[in-house]
């Protein structure tokens, strides 16, 4: 089946620094990737999707020149968190549809654990 | 704007309980309705989906759910629990007319009870 692999699962970083998180499909190619963040015992909020080609489509509220988007290839989108702080620590989480097997369903990455200090 | 709410945010049972879990989703015409688990540690996985045809689907694990139109709700079912169902659930919907977008519940934790 498809599967969307997320790197790093874990990141620590300073306040004010700059953390790139990739999603990639390896199995199927994804013209659309979505952004989710999940806070503790709370839902999946979309941040953002992720059109290959094109410019990331973010959701109301989400800043788009913090969190940075780019999907270069069929296979791959990152998100980078720029000049991070606290309060964006948070678990960061990527999915993908593989349009070709007409599933129709979100496979959804591992997630990445991000703590700002 | 579309919402899907979960009624029930934390629930524990003993093995062989029944479950069910509530899931209700605002009007918004055609839908795609799904179903998904998250154990602890790993990421989310699909347990059912609903698409179109017969409104009681079955997934993975005996779980089992039912589109009630008139209700706008999609409810999980399983007639005897596991503890290794001890998960988040988290319930999931597709409206046609937003395009892409899934939305989804805020999520039921469930706790089986050996």
């Amino acid at each position: 089946g498809a599967v969307v692999s997320q790197h790093p699962s874990w990141v620590i970083c300073k306040s004010g620094t700059s953390v790139k998180i990739e999603c990639r499909s390896l199995d199927f190619q994804a013209t659309t990737m979505f952004w989710y963040r999940q806070f503790p015992k709370q839902s999946l909020m979309l941040m953002a999707t992720s059109n290959e080609g094109s410019k990331a489509t973010y959701e109301q509220g989400v800043e788009k020149d913090k969190f940075l988007i780019n999907h270069a290839s069929l296979t791959l989108s990152t998100l980078t968190v720029t000049s991070a702080h606290p309060e964006d620590s948070s678990f960061y989480i990527c999915s993908a549809r593989d349009w070709e097997s007409g599933a129709n369903v979100l496979t959804f990455g591992a997630g990445s654990r991000l703590t700002v200090l | 704007a579309q919402s899907v709410s979960q009624h029930n945010h934390h629930v524990i049972l003993s093995e062989a309980a029944s479950l069910e879990l509530g899931c209700n989703y605002s009007y918004g015409g055609t839908v795609n309705l799904f179903w998904y688990v998250q154990y602890p540690g790993q990421h989310l996985q699909l347990l059912l989906k609903y698409f179109s045809g017969d409104p009681l689907v079955k997934g993975i694990k005996g779980f089992e759910a039912e589109f009630i139109k008139s209700k706008f709700s999609f409810n999980l079912r399983k007639p005897s629990v596991q503890w290794s169902d001890t998960a988040e659930y988290f319930c999931a919907v597709k409206f046609w007319k937003t395009g892409n977008q899934f939305y989804f519940g805020t999520g039921t934790s469930l706790t089986v009870i050996p």
